[in-house]
């Protein structure tokens, strides 16, 4: 099946840094991506949604400008928290669909720990 | 707006069959999905479900009724490893997805 990774699998940064986090499609290509996430015993929800080659799509209540998303390839995502703060610690999950299928494939989540 | 509502927790013992429900209210709705998530872990799709009707894989069976607005999953041969969350979802456009809050499933011995 379609395998999709991230990395890294966690993180522990300090307040007011960066933090990147790659979603990677290994075995086909991903022309949308989604980015959620998840805090303690809650469902996912969505951030935001982009397609290879162009800007993201976020949802309400997203700071676009603290949530930078680049999708510049069929196979790469990347997540960036700008100006981490501690309220930004949770388990950021990828998912990834290709042209055809309505099927998403989830990648493994990295945990984010804002000191 | 979009809804999706399920048990918040559901409990059953080794071998039993738990169905797990979900309701939604949603616009430019697709398709009901299932996701298992145990803790610590990333959702792993279990099945999905466009048309009304009941979708076997193995174990677990999905139905959906689209003029109820209304899904289930079906856990049968319930066994230790199948304790984890259950989150229903629902298509919006083709493909991205609002979770449900999700139904923790414990089996007991």
């Amino acid at each position: 099946g379609a395998v999709v990774s991230q990395h890294p699998s966690w993180v522990i940064c300090k307040s007011g840094t960066s933090v990147k986090i790659e979603c990677r499609s290994l075995d086909f290509q991903a022309t949308t991506m989604f980015w959620y996430r998840q805090f303690p015993k809650q469902s996912l929800m969505l951030m935001a949604t982009s397609n290879e080659g162009s800007k993201a799509t976020y949802e309400q209540g997203v700071e676009k400008d603290k949530f930078l998303i680049n999708h510049a390839s069929l196979t790469l995502s990347t997540l960036t928290v700008t100006s981490a703060h501690p309220e930004d610690s949770s388990f950021y999950i990828c998912s990834a669909s290709d042209r055809v299928g309505d099927t998403q494939y989830f990648g493994p989540g990295t945990r984010l720990t804002v000191l | 707006g979009q809804s999706l509502e399920q048990p918040s927790e559901v409990t059953a013992v080794e071998g039993a069959i738990v169905q797990i429900n979900c309701t939604y209210q949603t616009s430019g709705f697709y398709g009901l999905s299932w996701y298992q998530q145990h803790d610590g872990g990333a959702p792993t799709f279990l099945s999905y479900n466009a048309l009304d009707g009941l979708e076997e894989t193995g174990r677990f069976s999905s139905f959906l009724s689209r003029s109820d607005s209304y899904g289930y999953l079906l856990l049968q041969e319930l066994q230790m490893k199948d304790s984890a969350s259950y989150f229903c979802a629902v298509s919006k456009g083709r493909r991205a997805l609002t979770f449900g809050s999700g139904t923790r499933l414990q089996v007991q011995p």
